[in-house]
């Protein structure tokens, strides 16, 4: 069974730029939770989709947003690239409800975004 | 609200020896415990978690936690490493019965095992 699927694995933008990631979930989950990581700031939550619904948000600026598709297939995207986003973007996917923290999440090996 | 802290932000340790990485959290109510590793260039994987039940956990690749609630604690051990156990540990707490964004993760601490 495939698992998280992220690409593209490495990403150079110039600040004032902007920038797509995708995330393809396993086969059947159906949440998909987004999560930035920074040695300064550690992991710090996103967003989260359920069935192309946005459950949850985390403490990021509008520049931040996402969408989730109809086969689950999460994209985030991020405008007007400031040089404090370059961080490990990690997707991770769950096969049950978000609101149910008991269900694993299972992370992909993430996009490191360098905004230059 | 809750926190987690994780005192050791490194921690070097041979190889077939034991190690013990610490984790203490706050909060009012109870709530679950994990423990994440995450390898250099990839994702977080989770190795345990604690939801309810006995206090000692355990995980996969030859881990285990405990947890106490006095302490507040919830320690990672294993008693003999291996040079692949080389990667950040991440300690995360949440309230019961909510959603990922609510998970808090503490700073992380870097196991790196020497030959």
């Amino acid at each position: 069974k495939a698992g998280v699927t992220q690409t593209p694995r490495y990403l150079i933008k110039t600040r004032g730029q902007q920038v797509t990631l995708s995330c393809s979930p396993i086969s059947g989950h159906r949440s998909v939770s987004w999560y930035q990581q920074t040695p300064g700031q550690g992991l710090q939550f996103l967003f989260e989709y359920f069935s192309e619904t946005q459950r949850n948000k985390g403490n990021f600026p509008g520049r931040f947003s996402g969408r989730q598709f109809s086969n689950s297939r999460s994209e985030m995207n991020v405008s007007t690239l400031e040089l404090g986003d370059s961080a490990l973007y990690l997707c991770a996917s769950s096969p049950r409800d978000p609101k149910r923290i008991e269900a694993e999440a299972f992370f992909g090996q993430g996009t490191r975004l360098t905004v230059v | 609200a809750q926190s987690v802290t994780q005192l050791d932000s490194q921690v070097p340790v041979f190889e077939e020896a034991p190690v013990e990485l610490r984790c203490n959290y706050s909060s009012s109510v109870s709530v679950y415990l994990f423990w994440y590793v995450q390898y250099p260039n990839q994702g977080l994987q989770l190795l345990l978690k604690y939801l309810s039940g006995s206090t000692l956990v355990k995980g996969i690749n030859g881990f285990e936690a405990e947890f106490n609630k006095s302490q507040t604690s919830f320690h990672l051990r294993k008693p003999s490493v291996h040079i692949s156990d080389t990667a950040e540990y991440f300690c995360a707490v949440s309230l019961p019965k909510t959603s990922y964004d609510k998970v808090i993760f503490g700073p992380g601490t870097s196991l790196s095992v020497i030959p």
